[in-house]
């Protein structure tokens, strides 16, 4: 079935060090996928997504680009700050209705200054 | 424009009772989905409605279960509670019934079973 694979965790970074979360999926067909965020105590935020291959999420300063060569949704953002600290989620959607949102199981960043 | 919201933040039950959940969607959305975030288990999905009919069921026993209502609100009922269900219980929605549309997510509501 189908499946997401993010890289394990914590990943502890310095102010305005480069970011980068690794998202590899398994899937039939063409998912969308989806980069959410969790802030403690938080619900879940989208944070960007691509609906094909080739498209680039972008939204706060993070992009990730859709590469179906690689079934990779990889995380960059050039200069985190300690607000970014928070667990990322990366999600795909299978495109034909009664699919649910698939996650992989979060990666926790810790931005210190 | 108003998010997802969910009621109660906390709620705190003893094995065997039951649970009521409750959740809002966004204004014009019509499609509900709910998940459950266990600790160490992820994020698993749970039930998704629309239109007042639930679509779709992951792979969770029957005590589980809901309903949507006219104005698209949802409930989540659990039943015979058991200490595994301890776990954070997030809504989303989206628009129409596709199943396929971006999903937007409330706070959750945190269940603890004692």
């Amino acid at each position: 079935g189908d499946s997401v694979t993010q890289m394990e965790g914590p990943v502890t970074l310095s102010e305005e060090a480069f970011l980068t979360i690794n998202c590899t999926y398994t899937a039939t067909g063409y998912p969308s996928l989806f980069w959410y965020v969790q802030y403690p105590g938080e619900g879940l935020q989208l944070l960007l997504k691509a609906t094909k291959a080739d498209d680039k999420g972008s939204n706060k300063g993070f992009e990730a680009t859709y590469r179906k060569e690689t079934t990779s949704f990889h995380l960059e953002k050039g200069s985190v700050q300690v607000s970014d600290s928070a667990v990322y989620f990366c999600a795909l959607m299978a495109n034909q209705a009664g699919t649910a949102l698939i996650f992989g199981k979060g990666t926790t960043l810790s931005v210190s200054s | 424009e108003a998010g997802v919201t969910q009621s109660p933040t906390h709620l705190i039950k003893t094995r065997g009772q039951q649970a009521t959940l409750r959740c809002s969607p966004i204004s014009g959305h019509t499609s509900v989905y709910w998940y459950q975030q266990a600790l160490g288990l992820g994020l698993q999905f749970l039930l998704w409605y629309d239109e007042g009919e639930e679509r779709n069921r992951g792979n969770f026993p029957p005590r589980f279960s809901g309903r949507q209502f006219p104005n698209y609100s949802s409930e989540l009922n659990v039943n015979a509670l058991e200490l595994e269900d301890s776990a954070l219980y997030l809504c989303a929605s989206s628009f129409g019934g596709s199943g396929t549309d971006t999903q937007y997510f409330g706070p959750g509501t945190r269940l603890t079973v004692l």
